[in-house]
């Protein structure tokens, strides 16, 4: 099983729909959630980390489920310029790593 | 001005050269790194440096070697390259140890071995 795995998509999603992805992780010892946007041929930014309670930006709404081990990522009113690779990020508390996942593809269609 | 840069932006070289890809940071930030990103858009850790000191040093081939010669400036020497080492490198810097924060990337450096 991988550390870090998400849905590579793409999902195709038209304008002003609400769309949710997922990113399960395999270590229980993580401690610190991120979400990453990158845009093709461009560098990964950070969108936001995660925290236990959740947390929301605008938007965007971030929830940790460490029962099942895995963080998602909720986009409401999707824009197109929404269109990217969304990265999920595990930091091991272990080591000074963070885990980085394939992302997920998302195409916001008109 | 730019949080984090590196150059050159693209670079493309004939196999068994050597090439550097330098990197700053103006963000007085402690720790920085060193990524690859493949074809399959995985991101790698390859080296990490805090306040110019090796941190982390994943299982890259010796043929890589980072000099941090202070700790805004990361750079990357690749020896007798390969077509495996195609690729973009991604310089980014975090600030301190703790990944409390996230990391700011530069734009990123699109090596090309022909």
């Amino acid at each position: 099983r991988k550390e870090v795995e998400q849905d590579p998509g793409p999902f195709n999603v038209p304008e002003g729909a609400t769309v949710a992805f997922n990113c399960t992780y395999s270590n229980s010892a993580s401690q610190s959630f991120f979400w990453y946007r990158q845009d093709c041929r461009k560098e990964p930014k950070l969108l936001m980390s995660v925290y236990s309670s959740g947390n929301e930006d605008g938007r965007f709404t971030a929830q940790l489920n460490r029962a099942s081990q895995y963080i998602s990522l909720l986009i409401r009113d999707s824009k197109l310029s929404d269109s990217a690779t969304y990265l999920c990020v595990v930091n091991m508390d272990s080591n000074y790593q963070l885990i980085w996942g394939a992302g997920t593809k998302l195409i916001i269609k008109p | 001005d730019t949080a984090v840069s590196q150059t050159p932006k693209y670079l493309v070289t004939q196999m068994g050269n050597d090439k550097s890809i330098k990197c700053e940071q103006n963000l007085g930030h402690d720790t920085m790194y060193w990524y690859k990103q493949d074809s399959k858009k995985f991101l790698k850790i390859m080296f990490s440096y805090n306040n110019k000191e090796l941190i982390i040093n994943e299982t890259v081939p010796n043929r890589f070697s980072p000099k941090s010669p202070d700790k805004a400036h990361l750079n990357l020497h690749i020896n007798s390259l390969e077509l495996g080492d195609s690729a973009v490198y991604f310089c980014a810097s975090s600030p301190g140890l703790s990944n409390n924060y996230g990391y700011t990337f530069g734009s990123g450096t699109r090596l090309t071995v022909v």
